[in-house]
């Protein structure tokens, strides 16, 4: 089955505290992409990669690190998580074709930063 | 850049009313354009797409045609169900290796 798979689906942490978020796709899918969703400020992008080892910031990467090492993977790195990147988390795949294809989005992680 | 403007939510409607949630964007070259559905405790899912002037894309009753000459791609829906309640968010992806970008999403509601 095509899908998008994110661990843990469910975070609480504290401040300081590095954490990283998973992400894993397999459908070959060149790019991938990170996103963060609050309550009226709809979806942003944290960073995208459109290959392995190629990786450029979105709107909001301030935080955030990201790596993409093989193509499968695209896995987000908290350094020093803060109470205000307490989120909805998405990441999310598409084919490489220009301009890109539908994405298709994995089920979310819910962190929390205490 | 790019951009997508979606029409301000929350949207309220009973059974069976008409929907129109619009959407424009700003793009260069011939993007292609996207509504997707976030249903309650969800992650995101396409509902339809078109990826040149003209086409409709259609799917669970839902439709939008992409229309370049006003720059627009609006969600319609003849008959809405309570079912339907979701977030709705208009995206398009550019040429030339550009990004996707998202519009703000519209919450629609739909009463019994």
């Amino acid at each position: 089955e095509a899908q998008v798979t994110q661990n843990p689906r469910y975070l609480i942490t504290v401040t300081g505290k590095k954490l990283t978020v998973t992400c894993s796709q397999n459908m070959n899918h060149e790019y991938m992409s990170w996103y963060r969703q609050d309550p009226g400020l709809g979806l942003r992008q944290i960073y995208y990669s459109m290959n392995v080892e190629v990786t450029d910031k979105g709107d909001v990467p301030e935080g955030y690190k990201v790596s993409r090492k093989e193509k499968r993977n695209f896995p987000l790195i908290l350094e020093s998580p803060s109470p205000n990147q307490t989120s909805l988390y998405f990441c999310a795949s598409s084919d490489s074709d220009s301009p890109l294809g539908e994405q298709y989005f994995g089920p979310g992680t819910r962190l929390t930063v205490t | 850049g790019n951009s997508v403007t979606q029409m301000e939510g929350p949207v309220t409607l009973s059974e069976e009313a008409f929907l129109t949630i619009n959407c424009t964007y700003t793009a260069t070259g011939y993007p292609s354009l996207f509504w997707y559905v976030q249903y309650p405790g969800e992650g995101l899912q396409l509902l339809l797409k078109a990826t040149k002037a003209d086409d409709k894309g259609s799917n669970k009753g839902f439709e939008a045609t992409y229309r370049k000459e006003t720059t627009s791609f609006h969600l319609e829906k003849g008959s809405v169900q309570v079912s339907d309640s979701a977030v709705y968010f208009c995206a398009l992806s550019g040429n030339y290796g550009q990004n996707f970008v998202f519009g703000p999403g519209t919450r629609l509601s739909v009463l019994p």
